[in-house]
């Protein structure tokens, strides 16, 4: 079964306005959570790192007023795209790696994001 | 500055026969290789890895082989299956760097009945 749970898989929302997708890891801590941004036909963008009580570090690039992340806990890190325009429609995707002996990292289902 | 590249963006290969993605790297330090197989609309889904140590790794008809030297790491999947239909990610672990993930690109495996 999924590691790792993002909501809402799919949404739609209009010019202006803010939408919150949420990030959790079921069954493990994750003091680090990534969030990435894939646009058509092309490879997962790495957005920022979110850790666990402290400011996320983004990329290069990636507004960190336009894209806000928390971390408020050991299983939960939300990515709220404020202000959304179109271009920001995209699939926006979560991970998390797992702490133990061997490195891995569970990806969420993604979410869809149409801005109308 | 892309450190991991997948340069065939698809791959088309029929039913029963091998199909081999290839991905490059650029970074010596990467020690953790992985592939991760992504359907449209879904999040990637762990495949198989290898850690630097090794140069092969198999798992059922999947098969990852590294060659450092040439800082180059393939996956063979042998039989090739329709649901393997698929966008098959590389991706890159820098261990000293803690747990960024580093992408290729993608390629698009079609499997042809």
């Amino acid at each position: 079964g999924a590691v790792v749970s993002q909501h809402p898989s799919r949404v739609i929302c209009k010019s202006g306005t803010s939408v919150k997708i949420e990030c959790r890891s079921l069954d493990f801590q994750a003091t680090t959570m990534f969030w990435y941004r894939q646009f058509p036909k092309q490879s997962l963008m790495l957005m920022a790192t979110s850790n666990e009580g402290s400011k996320a570090t983004y990329e290069q690039g990636v507004e960190k007023d336009k894209f806000l992340i928390n971390h408020a806990s050991l299983t939960l890190s939300t990515l709220t795209v404020t202000s959304a325009h179109p271009e920001d429609s995209s699939f926006y995707i979560c991970s998390a790696t797992r702490p133990g002996p061997r490195v891995e990292a569970f990806f969420g289902q993604g979410t869809r994001l149409t801005v109308v | 500055d892309q450190q991991v590249k997948q340069n065939s963006p698809s791959l088309s290969v029929q039913e029963g026969r091998i199909s081999i993605l290839n991905c490059d790297y650029t970074n010596s330090m990467f020690d953790y290789f992985l592939w991760y197989k992504k359907y449209p609309a879904e999040g990637p889904t762990f495949l198989i890895s290898i850690s630097s140590i090794k140069d092969k790794n198999e798992d059922g008809r999947f098969t990852v082989f590294l060659n450092k030297s040439a800082k180059h790491l393939s996956l063979h999947i042998v039989p090739s299956q329709p649901g393997d239909s698929a966008v098959y990610f590389c991706a890159a672990v820098h261990g000293y760097t803690g747990n960024q993930f580093y992408f290729g690109t993608g390629t698009s495996l079609t499997v042809i009945p």
